[in-house]
């Protein structure tokens, strides 16, 4: 079935470590792809987006995701995460699905982050 | 520009009860879409609306409906609630040509 795959569920870090949290897609086709983020009590946010063009795309809060289109990855990438992190990140990919568009998610990844 | 402004951000109701829940999106925008979040499901897609039209829907019963109105507003109904139902319900608004802007969304329990 077609969807998106966040393969860690939880992840946890020290201050300071990098982070790669991965996103596989399975839609053929034009995709626009999104990282959102989700602080605990708060809603989504939209981190960074892909539409077209360099696929190394940066987002907010030093952020970024490189967009592999033979290997249909998205994966979110941050050089050395702060406590301030700590939250759920969803990838999600726009794509035509059955004739219309749809924005579908991936199951989350829970990222902690130790002082 | 003011964002997605769900309401109410927090609703209990009975299990056979019946409850609708609004979205006004970000102004211009046409395009509204409705989630639902649950812990055990993640986000799973309900509906979207474009210019008052349901374009596309996810795989949820009967019980779950919408509309939207001419201002782009748009309102979504359940009825006959279930336990289950429990959830926040996120609505996203979107231009033409994608980008989309979530609300706070509506928490919602049946007792």
């Amino acid at each position: 079935a077609q969807s998106v795959s966040q393969h860690n569920h939880h992840v946890i870090l020290s201050e300071a470590a990098s982070l790669e949290l991965g996103c596989n897609y399975s839609y053929g086709g034009t995709v626009n792809l999104f990282w959102y983020v989700q602080y605990p009590g708060q809603h989504l946010q939209l981190l960074l987006k892909y539409f077209s063009g360099d696929p190394l795309v940066k987002g907010i809060k030093g952020f970024e995701a490189e967009f592999i289109k033979s290997k249909f990855s998205f994966n979110l990438r941050k050089p050395s995460v702060q406590w301030s992190d700590t939250a759920e990140y969803f990838c999600a990919v726009n794509a035509w699905i059955q004739g219309a568009q749809k924005l579908v998610f991936g199951q989350g990844t829970r990222l902690t982050i130790n002082p | 520009k003011a964002g997605v402004t769900q309401t109410p951000r927090y609703l209990i109701k009975t299990r056979g009860q019946q409850v609708t829940l609004s979205c006004s999106p970000i102004s211009g925008h046409r395009s509204v879409s409705w989630y639902q979040q649950t812990p055990g499901q993640g986000l799973q897609f309900l509906f979207e609306y474009f210019s008052e039209t349901q374009r596309n829907k996810g795989n949820f019963p009967g019980r779950f409906s919408g509309r939207q109105f001419s201002n782009s507003r748009s309102e979504m109904n359940v009825s006959t609630l279930e336990l289950g139902d429990s959830a926040l319900y996120l609505c996203a608004s979107s231009p033409t040509g994608g980008g989309y802007t979530f609300g706070s969304g509506t928490r919602l329990t049946v007792v």
